[in-house]
Parts: C-alpha cells; sequence; structure tokens
C-alpha cells in the first residue's frame, strides 16, 4: 500500500508570496494532520482535518490555514510568507486520529 | 506551557549493545504516547505507541516503558545495528477532548549514533 503522499517535494517562495502545500493520505485513513518543523527541532501542530472538518488548530497565525477534501485529500495554505516560515512541513494521516503516519515532508525555503 | 523533553540530546552506541532513549513529560492529562524515528531528509516513522493504562509495549527490537509516576517514557532498542542510526522522537497526545482531536506534541530530539 501508497504511504502518505506530499506535493512538491522541494518549493522555494520569496517573501510576501502565498504557497499550497499538498497531501494525500493512505488509503481509508480519513484524518490529515499538518506539522512545521524547523531545522533542528522537534514538528509543531498546525492542523487537523477528521472528515472535512477541522479538529484541531495549534498555536499559528491565520496565515496558515488549511482544508481536506471529500477524498480525505488536504491542502495547506500559506499567506504573506515570511522568511521563518522556511521549514519542513509534514503531513500525517490516521484512520481516527490518534496513531499518525508521516509522509517525507515539502521543504519550503523562503528568501 | 507543558511540553516533552528529551534527557539527552545525543547518544553513541556500539553496534549489538543496547541502547535506551528517554523522555520526559510534563502533562498529567497525556494518554497517548507515540516514538519516532527520523532520517535525514524523510518525515518521521513511527515506530512503537503506548497508552496511559500500560506501562510496558513490546515490538520488534524495541519496548517502550511508561512511568506515570515520575512522568517518564523510554524506548529501548535491542542490538543496535547501524540503520537505527537517526533521530527520535518521543510525542504526547494533547488532550483535547472527542477521539477525532489529536494533536502531538513532540521533544526536541535524540540524535543515535550507532559506529561498527
Amino acid at each position: 500500500d501508497a504511504g502518505v503522499t506530499q506535493s512538491p517535494t522541494h518549493l522555494i517562495k520569496t517573501r510576501g508570496q502565498h504557497v499550497t502545500l499538498r497531501c494525500s493520505p493512505i488509503s481509508g485513513h480519513k484524518s490529515v494532520s499538518w506539522y512545521q518543523q524547523v531545522l533542528g527541532q522537534g514538528p509543531q501542530f498546525i492542523f487537523q482535518y477528521y472528515e472535512k472538518e477541522e479538529r484541531g488548530r495549534g498555536n499559528f497565525p491565520d496565515r496558515f490555514s488549511a482544508r481536506q477534501f471529500p477524498n480525505y485529500s488536504s491542502e495547506l495554505n500559506v499567506n504573506a510568507l515570511l522568511l521563518g516560515d522556511s521549514a519542513l512541513y509534514l503531513c500525517a494521516s490516521s484512520p481516527v486520529g490518534d496513531e499518525q503516519y508521516f509522509g517525507p515532508g515539502t521543504r519550503l525555503t523562503v528568501t | 506551557g507543558e511540553s516533552v523533553g528529551l534527557h539527552l540530546p545525543t547518544l553513541s552506541v556500539q553496534e549489538g549493545d543496547n541502547s535506551i532513549i528517554n523522555c520526559a513529560y510534563s502533562n498529567s492529562a497525556s494518554d497517548y504516547f507515540i516514538w519516532y524515528k527520523q532520517e535525514s531528509g524523510k518525515g518521521p516513522q513511527f515506530i512503537i505507541d503506548i497508552r496511559s493504562n500500560m506501562d510496558k509495549r513490546q515490538g520488534q527490537r524495541v519496548t517502550v516503558l511508561l512511568n506515570k509516576t515520575v512522568k517518564h517514557l523510554s524506548l529501548q532498542i535491542a542490538a543496535t545495528q547501524p540503520g537505527d542510526s537517526a533521530v527520535y522522537f518521543c510525542a504526547e497526545n494533547l488532550p483535547g477532548g472527542s477521539n477525532s482531536g489529536y494533536a502531538l506534541n513532540f521533544g526536541k530530539g535524540t540524535s543515535l549514533l550507532v559506529t561498527p
């Protein structure tokens, strides 16, 4: 079975731009979560979606938003990019939310 | 706020030895814990989990121990191999209500280096 897939793998943007990251969960998983991992640190929780509804939100500004589609895939959007948004963005899927399996991540560089 | 932390940032072991990675958590309401392994350039890989109603759980070459009294979690890796070299994270579930409202709180990680 395919694991969690994310696209793109790498992305370079300039300050002020907008970015959309995509995630496809493991087949049969209905929950998708997003995490930000800054170099040298553990992942930080951004959002969790379950059955297309937001179930949790971490301590991130409103520039960050997400949504989940009927096929359970998900998008993470970040507006007005800042240098500090440079990080590895991880998507995790889960059958119901607890046992989370991570994708390879999208490396975002903001210049 | 409360957080999950690790006692040792780096751990170097010889191939074939057993490894023990420790983690302290401070949220007494946490009811679910996971250990992840992350290799360079990859996403975290699920290793083993444990719920708060257990104090020990074993997998293939790995054992997780949970001591709720002192809020301590450990990961034991038997017969450590070079392929075990990676950063290991413990994560706790942030209690939030419904069973669909899970958010994991990660520690900073421990780098495990296995030498031949």
